[in-house]
């Protein structure tokens, strides 16, 4: 089963707006992060954030987790005409969340397209 | 290797063939995933590998799919006998085990083989 889930499945947005994507997710999780995939190509890391932490910053990149509500949110600002890809949350499938089995499970993703 | 290497990029084949894909992970890079992603949809997990462990294959859809990582290195991914619903791509990750030791891993993904049965 997935276990999180993006929203919404298609954005579309001006060069210089900003972008806000929302991942749910159904059970603990000790950390989640974010993904992007350029079309043609595979995920590329950008933001790992901990079930102990809030809120987190790299760049124009901004995360918020809200472990209450089971649920992050990616805000992208001043979004470029680059950033049009798919956004990815990810989460460590809780059956593996000790040891050193990791597996990570992902959502169908959010369709970015940033308009110049 | 610098990155996360897959081939072929793109592979047609006809119904009822057999193919192979082929990752080769970054080297040191101890666990290493096998993905499939079909068109708009998510990425669904295959296989995952660490180290000498056994292999865990729970997300093989069928029996005609089957995997092996040789040296702990390469892995090769197998499907017999290809069905049209086989044709997706198929991602290959590998993380490192001193990422997995600090209690988050992050993956870092090939390219992907595009595999179209006709």
């Amino acid at each position: 089963s997935q276990q999180g889930e993006e929203d919404p499945q298609a954005l579309s947005i001006q060069e210089g707006e900003n972008a806000t994507m929302n991942c749910s997710y159904k059970t603990s999780i000790n950390n989640l992060q974010w993904y992007r995939q350029n079309s043609g190509r595979g995920l590329v890391h950008l933001i790992l954030i901990r079930s102990n932490e809030r809120e987190k910053h790299s760049g124009r990149l901004r995360v918020t987790l809200d472990t209450s509500k089971k649920s992050s949110s990616l805000l992208i600002t001043a979004s470029r005409a680059a950033d049009t890809a798919s956004y990815f949350c990810a989460t460590v499938d809780p059956r593996y969340s000790g040891g050193s089995n990791y597996k990570l499970t992902f959502g169908k993703g959010t369709l970015l397209t940033v308009n110049p | 290797g610098a990155g996360v290497s897959q081939s072929p990029s793109n592979k047609v084949t006809e119904k009822g063939k057999d193919v192979e894909l082929r990752c080769d992970p970054i080297s040191g890079h101890t666990a290493l995933y096998w993905y499939r992603q079909s068109l708009g949809q998510g990425l669904e997990f295959l296989i995952y590998f660490q180290g000498n462990s056994a292999p865990d294959k729970s997300g093989l859809p069928s029996d005609r799919f089957s995997a092996e990582r040789t040296g702990g290195s390469v892995s090769t991914l197998t499907i017999q006998r290809t069905q049209q619903e086989d044709s997706a791509v198929y991602l290959c990750a590998s993380s490192s085990r001193r990422i997995l030791s600090s209690g988050a891993n992050v993956l870092t993904f090939g390219a992907g083989s595009r595999l179209t049965v006709l």
